[in-house]
């Protein structure tokens, strides 16, 4: 199976802040990217999948980029409400593979 | 919005059977995969299993120990759908979420999940 590293395991940021979280496939997984919030004892949230398409109702503030083995989720402006987990997820190889996640923490 | 919740035991005990159950409100169950994800403490997500309302149904097979042991079920009557894990042990013990299985407007499937439970924490213990 596919093994998705992210990192840094946390990052402390203030609001209003750029948030950048890095995910690395062990092999090329192409645009099949997608990632997650979760907040605490809320369900995980879609945010982003095909690396780059923001799921619906979620703000511009962020976005997706990368393909093949590097991908990066960028928060333009951290707002209190993204203080939270944020895992990445491929799919372009069965079975689906997590991250073990990045903590966004108040700085 | 569809809503999906987790109900079930929150202790279970050694070798005895996990069984946790998924509701689907707001929405119909029919055309969807739907699954389970675990999380053990301190550890990232697993991808248990998905089934599809008309019976059609994947494991993960890169758990061998975890796959021989579980089994999805999945009542479209009562828009819910089911996790049956049996012989557990205390590396069983994980939150559980239930989530379903992306499907775009053109009919194609893809493994990721876009809507998920709150979860369920089982705990394993005598």
């Amino acid at each position: 199976e596919i093994v998705m590293t992210q990192s840094p395991a946390t990052v402390s940021v203030s609001p209003g802040e750029r948030a950048t979280l890095s995910c690395r496939a062990s092999q090329s997984v192409s645009s099949n990217l997608a990632w997650y919030h979760q907040k605490p004892g809320q369900a995980p949230r879609l945010l982003i999948y095909g690396a780059s398409t923001r799921a619906t109702g979620i703000p511009a503030r962020f976005s997706g980029s990368g393909s093949g083995t590097e991908f990066t989720l960028t928060i333009s402006s951290l707002q209190s409400e993204d203080f939270a987990v944020y895992y990445c997820q491929q799919y372009n190889n069965w079975p689906p593979t997590f991250g073990q996640g990045t903590k966004v923490e108040t700085k | 919005q569809p809503q999906l919740q987790e109900s079930g035991p929150g202790l279970v005990k050694p070798s005895e059977t996990l069984s946790l159950t998924c509701t689907v409100s707001g929405g119909s169950i029919s055309s969807y995969y739907w699954g389970w994800i675990r999380q053990p403490p301190g550890k990232g997500l697993e991808w248990i299993g998905s089934i599809h309302y008309s019976g059609d149904t994947y494991y993960n097979p890169s758990y061998p120990s975890l796959k021989s042991r579980v089994t999805i079920s999945v009542d479209a009557s009562k828009n819910q759908f089911s996790l049956s894990l049996t012989s557990v042990t205390a590396a069983d013990t994980a939150v559980y979420y239930c989530a379903r299985r992306a499907l775009e407007s053109s009919g194609l499937y893809h493994w990721y999940f876009d809507l998920w439970g709150r979860g369920t924490l089982v705990t394993v213990s005598s």
